[in-house]
């Protein structure tokens, strides 16, 4: 399977813990994204890397949330001191950087539920 | 602030029924983009709109992007069950997550057999 591989799936921790999770792009991409996304909501963009440098950063990502994206393969995103509010699906895409339009391939995400 | 206003918000048809749902923005948009996505799953890509008045076809789907390239819509012919899901749309645009492609809150449709 060559697609965007997310881990873990689904996350439940209480409130006030760390969780990391883990973004596996298509391996000729040089782009990857990630996006929150709650219940009745379209996907909200938090940040993206070309390669291994960080290019945007969404206004609305609190401090509490770090990226990273060493050597610019996989991808990992951590929020520490969890609240209630982080509880969401995040998601992760990857892109190529071309010609055209660019088109996001997305992962299954990781369900995350705060307690 | 939502740049991308979709409607319906929800839609519950019954199979072999035509349906159309909409993305509306006051912003001009060099391309558009219209994703499905299944409960559990991540969007897919279906297609992409780039010139005003553009149409496209994928079977039973129908993508038009309008003139002034500030809305699209999908249309879908005869729908089946296996066309249930959240349907996208997102354009590259600056708002107060940066210069990013961006979704609308989505269209949520459940086609009954």
């Amino acid at each position: 399977d060559t697609g965007v591989s997310q881990n873990p799936r689904h996350k439940i921790t209480k409130r006030g813990q760390n969780v990391t999770f883990r973004c596996d792009p298509i391996s000729e991409h040089n782009r990857l994204y990630w996006y929150r996304q709650t219940l009745g909501q379209g996907p909200e963009f938090l940040t993206y890397f070309q390669n291994e440098a960080q290019l945007e950063k969404s206004r609305l990502l609190s401090d509490r949330f770090s990226a990273e994206r060493p050597k610019g393969s996989f991808s990992t995103l951590e929020i520490q001191r969890t609240e209630q509010g982080d509880s969401a699906m995040y998601l992760c895409a990857s892109s190529r950087r071309g010609t055209g339009v660019e088109k996001l391939f997305f992962g299954s995400g990781t369900q995350l539920s705060v307690l | 602030t939502q740049l991308l206003e979709q409607s319906p918000q929800f839609l519950s048809i019954q199979e072999g029924e035509n349906l159309t749902v909409y993305c509306n923005s006051s912003s001009v948009f060099s391309s558009l983009q219209w994703y499905r996505q299944e409960p559990g799953e991540g969007p897919v890509l279906l297609v992409t709109v780039v010139t005003g008045g553009e149409v496209k076809k994928l079977k039973r789907l129908t993508f038009q992007f309008g003139d002034a390239r500030k809305d699209s819509s999908l249309h879908i012919t005869a729908a089946q069950p296996g066309d249930t899901g959240l349907y996208l749309c997102a354009g590259y645009s600056n708002s107060n997550s940066g210069y990013a492609l961006n979704f609308g809150k989505g269209t949520s449709l459940l086609v009954t057999p």
